[in-house]
């Protein structure tokens, strides 16, 4: 299997501030033939499914604010959410589509400082 | 749009068989993948497995000798079930459908609470 860990378990940032969450794969998700990543990010708030964010490791889903953005390849990404809102608390996830069985990492929740 | 709603019991007394549904509304079950997955309380996320609307399918080794999942196109439904239950089955179950023909899941039901217990 392919172990997603995600580098912090929790993450305070200031409203207005840059939050970083930042994954990495047990072995690369870039798949050659086409030069994509398989690797997606999950917002989910309390009581809600998870919300796409990004896919393809930059691809940001149709609808979601461009305060998001996602890099990286390989082995090691990157959520960035350049200006932090109130609306932005919320467990975020990493995933990767590679290979199955398809896994996630731990989630990061992130709060206000 | 296309809307996703998982049904079944919510309690499964130990050993017995839990069976969910996933009816698909707003848009044909055709030409995607449908999975499910699942979050105890308190916990991340797992994926359990995916049927393709033509009835192929993928599990999750960790749970593949107990999973079964299949799906009903005439009624735009597609099922889950997982034998043998125990109390860690205990979860949210979701199901959600993949993107572009990819198993990247985009459509997520609003989840259903599955307690395991006598």
């Amino acid at each position: 299997d392919i172990v997603m860990t995600q580098s912090s378990d929790s993450l305070a940032v200031s409203l207005g501030e840059r939050a970083t969450i930042n994954c990495k794969s047990s072995q690369s998700v870039l798949y050659s033939s086409n030069n994509k990543n398989y690797l997606a990010w999950y917002q989910q708030k309390p009581g809600q499914p998870p919300k796409l964010l990004i896919y393809w490791a930059s691809t940001r889903e149709s609808g979601v604010p461009d305060r998001f953005s996602g890099s990286g390849s390989g082995t090691d990404f990157t959520l960035t959410i350049s200006s932090l809102q109130a609306e932005d608390v919320a467990v975020y996830y990493c995933q990767q589509y590679y290979g199955t069985p398809y896994t996630f990492g731990q989630g990061t929740k992130l709060e206000i400082k | 749009q296309v809307q996703l709603q998982e049904s079944g019991p919510g309690l499964v007394k130990p050993s017995e068989t839990l069976s969910l549904t996933c009816t698909v509304s707003g848009g044909s079950i055709s030409s995607y993948y449908w999975s499910w997955i699942r979050q105890p309380p308190g916990k991340g996320l797992e994926w359990i497995g995916y049927i393709y609307y033509n009835g192929n399918t993928n599990y999750n080794p960790s749970l593949k000798s107990r999973v079964t999942i299949s799906v009903d196109t005439s009624k735009n439904q597609f099922s889950l079930k997982l034998s043998s239950v125990t109390a860690a089955d205990t979860a949210v179950y979701y199901c959600a459908r993949g993107k572009d023909n990819q198993i990247l899941m985009d459509v997520w039901g609003q989840g259903t609470t599955v307690t395991v217990s006598s």
